[in-house]
């Protein structure tokens, strides 16, 4: 069964940098998309990012183009998310995603990695 | 960006109810419309996508329906372990967006 492990988050101050990291297990096909998708504490669902596995596309939140850069490795395993510049705005249970082949929705999930952004 | 709204925000309801939620779109998504069922501390999980087509493993007591700005999800007989947030989602172009959420609560 497809596996998703997210690593990487802690607490940052503002204007500082983390980097996310998503382990993929079990597919590899450069068909498929991945995404970032946040929640902030007691709110709901934002999509922040998207990559292609093949590398050639990527799409990302207005509020969060210029500070975060989403990537992978060549072998398709593991997915990042380098984010520059946080603010506590940024604050938020980040989840990695794949996206069907069949529609733009997320099947698989990892468990998520919360992100603190705080003085 | 296209703005989703689900309503109601909350609902309570009790086992055997039929229970619906709805979605509007800010604008045409036509079919790019997907839901999802949280509960606390998990990630979300995906139910349906393309307006209503059942993922894989899904109870056949939820389903899904609408087009262009109205969509609609239905859960036909609550059961205990349906206790939870729904969203919706379009994926009709970027940025995705979601609905703020439905918390559907025990009567």
């Amino acid at each position: 069964e497809v596996q998703l492990v997210e690593s990487g988050g802690g607490l940052v101050q503002p204007g500082g940098s983390l980097r996310l990291s998503c382990a993929v297990s079990e597919f590899t096909s450069t068909r498929y998309w991945m995404s970032w998708v946040r929640q902030a504490p007691g709110k709901g669902l934002e999509w922040v990012a998207n990559i292609k596995l093949d590398g050639s596309q990527r799409n990302y939140l207005d509020s969060v183009k210029d500070r975060f850069t989403i990537s992978r490795d060549n072998a398709q395993t593991s997915v990042y998310l380098q984010m520059n510049n946080l603010r506590a705005e940024d604050t938020a249970v980040y989840y990695c995603a794949r996206v069907t082949l069949f529609s733009g929705d997320f099947d698989f999930w990892g468990q998520g990695t919360l992100v603190t952004v705080s003085s | 960006a296209i703005q989703m709204t689900q309503s109601p925000s909350s609902l309570s309801a009790s086992v055997g109810d039929r229970v619906t939620i709805t979605c509007r779109a800010s604008q045409d998504i036509g079919n790019d419309l997907g839901w999802y069922q949280q509960k606390p501390g998990k990630a979300p999980k995906l139910l349906i996508y393309i307006v209503s087509t059942l993922q894989s493993g899904v109870p056949s007591r939820f389903s899904g329906s609408g087009s262009g700005t109205d969509f609609t999800l239905t859960i036909s007989s609550l059961q205990p372990e349906d206790f939870a947030t729904y969203y919706c989602l379009q994926n009709y172009n970027y940025p995705k967006t979601f609905g703020q959420g439905t918390k559907v609560e025990i009567k």
